[in-house]
């Protein structure tokens, strides 16, 4: 079966800091990837997407980058946090093609001082 | 563009009361539809999905839902709710990317 992981679960970073959190699918090849925000009290945000190695589509512009070194592999990462970077971040996968069903991984809450 | 929207922020009830969420969709077509649910500081667990055929659909922890597409909706129903439903629900709706409603917190009171 297939399973999503994410790391670290719990991160706390000083603003100007960078940072990187990984995403990693198991049991599964070619997944669509993506990476969402979840802000407190708001709803889930699209920030980045993936249909393959190196192919990475950003939804929204802002202070964050995405990368797929490997196939399962999904990474978020940003040079210098602000403040607004805080929230929980979601991966989640699909299979390739068509309005398929997402999965999501456990998420990793980040909290910039 | 598609839109979903989840009408009740939050909602209590007993436990043991029967609970419907409410989940209206705007979309051109039939969408795929899903309803997921998130318990505090973890992810998004589906709870179940409807693509065609019979509008009720049954999921997991005894959750079924309906589509009507006459009202654009896609409402997620229990008969009997647990303390441990007590989380956040989000209906989605996927055409070409996934769209979430705000979410609706849910509060079970003993």
């Amino acid at each position: 079966s297939q399973t999503i992981h994410q790391w670290p679960a719990t991160l706390v970073q000083p603003v100007g800091s960078p940072l990187s959190l990984e995403c990693t699918v198991e049991g599964t090849s070619n997944p669509n990837l993506y990476w969402y925000r979840q802000a407190a009290g708001r709803g889930l945000q699209l920030l980045f997407y993936s249909v393959g190695i190196g192919q990475i589509s950003s939804e929204v512009p802002q202070n964050l980058s995405a990368s797929r070194p490997q196939d399962r592999q999904f990474i978020l990462s940003s040079k210098k946090l602000l403040l607004s970077d805080s929230g929980f971040y979601l991966c989640a996968w699909s299979v390739q093609g068509g309005a398929d069903t997402q999965y999501f991984g456990p998420g990793t809450r980040l909290t910039v001082l | 563009a598609q839109s979903v929207t989840q009408p009740d922020i939050h909602i209590t009830v007993s436990e043991g009361a029967s609970l419907e969420l409410r989940c209206n969709y705007s979309y051109g077509a039939t969408p795929y539809l899903f309803w997921y649910v998130q318990s505090p500081g973890q992810g998004l667990q589906l709870l179940l999905k409807y693509f065609s055929g019979d509008t009720l659909v049954q999921g997991i922890k005894g959750f079924e839902a309906e589509f009507k597409r006459s009202q654009s909706s896609f409402n997620l129903r229990k008969p009997s709710v647990h303390w441990s439903d007590a989380a956040e629900y989000f209906c989605a709706v996927n055409s070409n990317m996934l769209t979430f409603g705000g979410g609706t917190r849910l509060m079970v009171k003993p």
